[in-house]
């Protein structure tokens, strides 16, 4: 089974430029998660998707941070434009979100930003 | 405020030596509990979970962890080291109702030969 994949794999920008991540995640899951992993922290939830729709964004900075699910598959992070506190690791996870069972999260590898 | 809280930052062990990791949690009632295992480049891999029943749960490569209610504390454990488990560990927690994740900083284990 493929597991969650993520693209690129590093990028570098100068601040205030923008950029976009790209997620694929397991066939099937219905459920989607994209977190920030700043130096030394652990992983910070960003947005959940439940299919095509938001079920959890109250921690993404909308001002400069959105996100998509287009057809719920996959999905799409941008940062417009973006701050050197912004440089992190984007992980994407993803699970089956199956109602009323435990959804085993499935992380990808990440793209690691940096910002200069 | 819901949190967890990993209070080793940096742990050095030699290979063959037993090794424990803490890691407490702040939450209304008792959440779910996971550990998480990251290897430089590569993202998180489950270790284990609790939800509930036996206090110690069994993961995969050997570790093991014991939920305390007492102390709020789901540390985990493993007898023996090898080199290739040194690596960033996560714990995390979750309320039942919710998918959303709470990770703590992470604990970096170093494994000397």
């Amino acid at each position: 089974e493929a597991g969650v994949a993520q693209s690129p794999r590093y990028k570098i920008i100068e601040k205030r430029q923008s950029v976009a991540f790209w997620c694929n995640p397991i066939s099937g899951h219905a459920t989607l998660y994209w977190y920030q992993q700043i130096l030394g922290q652990g992983p910070k939830l960003l947005i959940q998707f439940q299919n095509n729709g938001v079920v959890d964004d109250s921690q993404l900075p909308k001002d400069r941070f959105s996100a998509e699910r287009l057809k719920g598959v996959d999905s799409t992070l941008k940062i417009q434009p973006a701050k050197l506190e912004d440089s992190a690791v984007y992980l994407c996870a993803s699970s089956l979100g199956t109602d009323g069972s435990y959804n085993e999260q499935f992380f990808g590898p990440g793209t690691r930003l940096t910002v200069l | 405020a819901q949190s967890v809280t990993q209070p080793d930052i940096h742990i050095t062990v030699s290979e063959g030596a037993s090794l424990e990791l803490r890691c407490n949690y702040s939450y209304g009632a008792t959440p779910y509990l996971f550990w998480y295992v990251q290897s430089p480049g590569q993202g998180l891999q489950l270790l284990l979970k609790y939800f509930s029943g036996d206090t110690l749960v069994q993961g995969i490569k050997g570790f093991e962890a014991e939920f305390k209610r007492s102390q709020s504390s789901f540390n985990l454990r493993k007898p023996s080291v090898h080199w290739s488990d040194a690596a960033e560990y996560f714990c995390a927690a979750r309320s039942y109702n919710t998918d959303k994740l709470i990770f703590g900083t992470g604990t970096r284990l170093q494994v000397f030969p």
